[in-house]
């Protein structure tokens, strides 16, 4: 167990609907990333999150957004869906200054 | 641009031969390295790490050691077992970036 909690495990629904994931951190980890995993792309860097600021930015789409609360937590938003977003979503997080991220355990989006 | 490059899969051995899976890096800069392994239905789980040139990760019988000259972080292992049957993705982070760059992943089974 990583200490990284994602919600929901799996998610199925429609092509044009809009979905948030949810991550909880490990505890003192003020860094969240969020990584896509998909058949054909592999796995993605999407955003990252740094004590509530966004740090970093990769191939995310337009119609996804982000978020890092004062808690911590992190939500990642998914809006108008596309059969392409079907994939895997991690949350992954780190203290400050070290390279090595702990991953949680994803969320599958099926959109139908 | 930076980016990791590791063999083809599927990778099919017998328990108790030895594994070898080739990873190659391209980097601006000076790379920390990493192994992930995924076992089926979970999240990532950080193997090994070596964060400079020369250093040596192991974790599990699993070893890879950071060559600069080659840049490469090829993972070895001297005798598999069942319960390694799993896909493993070589990483790379940036200092000052420290989003994670995957390479494609090598699925391996080992039958006993």
């Amino acid at each position: 167990d990583s200490g990284v909690t994602q919600t929901p495990k799996h998610l199925i629904t429609a092509t044009g609907q809009r979905v948030t994931l949810r991550c909880s951190p490990r505890s003192g980890d003020l860094s969240v990333y969020w990584y896509q995993q998909s058949l054909d792309q592999g796995l993605q860097f999407l955003i990252q999150y740094y004590n509530g600021e966004e740090r970093a930015k990769g191939n995310i789409l337009e119609r996804f957004s982000a978020q890092q609360f004062p808690d911590l937590h992190s939500e990642l938003n998914l809006s108008s869906l596309e059969l392409g977003d079907s994939a895997l979503y991690f949350c992954a997080s780190s203290v400050s200054d070290s390279p090595e991220q702990f991953f949680g355990p994803g969320t599958r989006l099926t959109v139908l | 641009g930076n980016s990791v490059t590791q063999m083809e899969g599927p990778v099919t051995l017998s328990e108790e031969a030895f594994l070898t899976i080739n990873c190659t890096y391209t980097a601006t800069g000076y790379p920390s390295l990493f192994w992930y392994v995924q076992y089926p239905g979970e999240g990532l789980q950080l193997l090994l790490k070596a964060t400079k040139a020369d250093d040596k990760g192991s974790n599990k019988g699993f070893e890879a050691t950071y060559r600069k000259e080659t840049t490469s972080f090829h993972l070895e292992k001297g005798s598999v077992q069942v319960s390694d049957s799993a896909v493993y993705f070589c990483a790379l982070s940036l200092q000052g970036a420290q989003k994670l760059v995957f390479g494609q992943g090598t699925r391996l089974t080992i039958n006993p």
